[in-house]
């Protein structure tokens, strides 16, 4: 199984809203329901913020939320906030009881 | 709330066998449906997932690691464990213990683990 595909970088200013896009396989995105997108601040634990394609665990503001089209999966936060800024993460389940994430993409928020 | 800590050794030498613990407080590792999940991180790089464990002991391994690792459960103990044998430099990574089924809902902090002489 291949990582999933993240673009590096993503910015915007505050209150803006930032899309980030998580690119599979027919494998993998394209046929599950099982995405997940992850918050990682410097030296620390990743923290789920989105899981199901679109589903907001209890927590986690209206602004972060979640999509799907084909083999792509996407993170779109409103409303920028500076504590925004930090690494995301996709997940996808890729069948076979296995799991595969994608690179990472650093949010800046200019 | 249910938490998860990993300990083990921080270095490791070449060749040899990784080992590493994940202690579940605040519940029950045998309570509900959760598979207990290692994933790992190298410096400055992303998140790759190692395989899971159900409290009945039912295992699933990445396929690129499957040759080299285990994942046990003791119930007595509120713990699963980790190990990763042949270990080389590119094994040097953050270590995380996570919790979840179709998402990994709770984490560890990680422990950092260096493959080095």
């Amino acid at each position: 199984q291949s990582a999933l595909t993240q673009p590096p970088s993503a910015s915007g200013s505050p209150g803006q809203s930032v899309t980030i896009s998580c690119t599979g396989t027919s494998s993998d995105v394209g046929s599950y329901k099982y995405v997940s997108w992850y918050q990682q601040h410097p030296g620390k634990a990743p923290k789920l913020m989105i899981y199901e394609v679109s589903e907001r665990p209890s927590g986690v503001p209206d602004r972060f939320s979640g999509s799907k089209s084909g083999n792509t999966a996407s993170l779109t936060v409103s409303g920028l906030q500076a504590e925004d800024e930090a690494d995301y993460y996709c997940s996808s389940y890729a069948g076979s009881s296995n799991w595969v994430f994608g690179g990472g993409t650093k949010l800046t928020v200019l | 709330q249910v938490q998860l800590q990993e300990s083990g050794p921080g270095l490791v030498k070449p060749s040899q066998t990784l080992s590493l613990t994940c202690t579940v407080s605040g519940g029950s590792i045998s309570t509900g449906s959760y598979y207990w999940t290692w994933i790992r991180q190298p410096a400055g790089k992303g998140l790759e997932w190692i395989g899971r464990i159900y409290s009945s002991g039912s295992t699933n391994y990445n396929p690129s690691l499957k040759s080299r690792v285990t994942i046990s459960v003791d119930t007595s103990k509120n713990q699963f464990s980790l190990k990763l044998t042949s270990v080389t430099a590119a094994d040097t990574a953050v270590y995380y213990c996570a919790r979840g089924v179709w998402a990994f809902g709770i984490w560890g902090q990680g422990t950092m683990v260096t493959v080095s002489s």
